[in-house]
This record gives structure tokens, C-alpha cells and sequence, in this order.
């Protein structure tokens, strides 16, 4: 059972839009990570939030975790190549030993 | 210096053999992890050790066998390979088993095709 759905699932755009990817559950979670994972190389972590509406922001990343703890979206403003990878959102449940992953937005930002 | 290596990071193996992917991390953690990436890309992890006792033993086949000698090291040895076997395969790494903002390290990958 997938329980985080990632949108869109791929994504290509031109160099200076916006974007937002979404990710989705029926479940709450307590912690919802975001990685990257560029071609040939392992995830990386990008943020973690852990309250309901919480927003955080990484240069021209913003993540927010929706109020109910069940959701989480990332924007993405003035795309650039730079930001060309896969995106994955991770849940996590407090004593869970274990985090979710959803399948994944991947992103392409062409010049 | 690689945080979380792992080798062979490519292997070309026939169906039927028997290989290991090594894997190693030099960030102290008490935690360590194997994950699969199939061709969608859908991450999902197979095992999972802490202080070198398996934690996380999910619906794998019995032909996987991680071995986790200490804290730093956890291998995957894989018998009877079969095409569906083909995939990525992620070391990773973390402090603490059950924390809210654990961070997960992953190794660059391990990428497997069975022929």
C-alpha cells in the first residue's frame, strides 16, 4: 500500500517558473521530510518539518506541511537546471522505526 | 571523504549468481539501512540494523541476507540472482532509530543488472 502519493509525477519546465509539487497521505505523520536525489547519486536531505503548518525555506525552496499533518508541498520559485532531480517526500511516525517514501516527483528545468 | 560508501557501484551479474554489495559509513551512527529503487524510482527499504541487530526485516525474499559484522559496516548478500532482482540499491545510514528528525545519509547506489 502507497500511503504518500507524490503530483505530478514528472514535471518539465523552462528556466525562471515556478512550480509546486505535492505530496499527499491519508494518514497523518509527525514528520515529513523532503530529499533530492540528482542522476547517479543517493537522496539527500532537504528539510524536515514536524508541525502542522509549519513552512520552511531554503533559498528558493519553500516546504510547508499542511495543518492536518497529513500533506506537504514544496514551491519551487525562479527555477533554474540546477534543481533538474528527483524529489522524494518521506514520512515519519513518532516509535515507527521506519519512514515512507512516496514515488517521487522528478523534476527537469531546461535552459 | 564519502559519509556512506558502498561498493560495487555498478555489477553485471548472470541469473543464477550468488553476489555482495559492502557497504560502509564513517559518521559514527548507530543505524544503518538497505533500500531498493526499482526502474519508477519508488524507494523502498528492505532491512534495517541498530547497534548491529536487525530492526527491520520487511517482505524480502530469503535469497537477501544482510550481514552487519559492527556499527559501521552492513552488507547485502544476494543468492540465486534473477532478473527481477535488477534495480538500485541504497546503503544508508542515521542516528537513532525512532527520531522525528533523524536525518538518513545514503550512499551513492549500487546499481544491479541481472542479464
Amino acid at each position: 500500500t502507497q500511503l504518500l502519493e507524490q503530483s505530478p509525477q514528472f514535471l518539465s519546465i523552462q528556466e525562471g517558473e515556478n512550480l509546486t509539487v505535492y505530496c499527499n497521505s491519508s494518514s497523518v505523520f509527525s514528520s515529513l521530510q523532503w530529499y533530492r536525489q540528482e542522476p547517479g547519486e543517493g537522496p539527500v536531505l532537504l528539510v524536515t518539518v514536524v508541525t502542522g503548518g509549519e513552512v520552511k525555506k531554503l533559498k528558493r525552496l519553500t516546504f510547508q506541511f499542511g495543518d492536518a499533518r497529513k500533506d506537504s508541498s514544496l514551491h519551487i520559485t525562479a527555477a533554474q537546471p540546477g534543481d533538474t532531480g528527483l524529489y522524494l517526500c518521506a514520512g515519519g511516525r513518532k516509535g515507527a522505526q521506519k519512514l515512507v517514501f512516496g514515488q517521487g516527483t522528478r523534476l527537469t528545468i531546461n535552459p | 571523504d564519502t559519509a556512506v560508501s558502498q561498493t560495487p557501484k555498478y555489477l553485471v551479474t548472470q541469473m543464477g549468481n550468488d553476489k555482495s554489495i559492502k557497504c560502509e559509513q564513517n559518521l559514527g551512527h548507530d543505524t544503518m539501512y538497505w533500500y531498493k529503487q526499482d526502474s519508477k524510482k519508488f524507494l523502498k527499504i528492505m532491512f534495517s540494523y541498530n547497534n548491529k541487530e536487525l530492526i527491520i526485516n520487511e517482505t524480502v525474499p530469503n535469497r537477501f541476507s544482510p550481514k552487519s559484522p559492527d556499527k559501521a559496516h552492513l552488507n547485502l548478500h544476494i543468492n540465486s540472482l534473477e532478473l527481477g532482482d535488477s534495480a538500485v540499491y541504497f546503503c544508508a545510514s542515521s542516528q537513532g532509530v525512532t527520531g522525528l528528525v533523524r536525518t538518513i545519509y545514503f550512499g551513492e547506489g549500487s546499481w544491479l543488472t541481472v542479464v
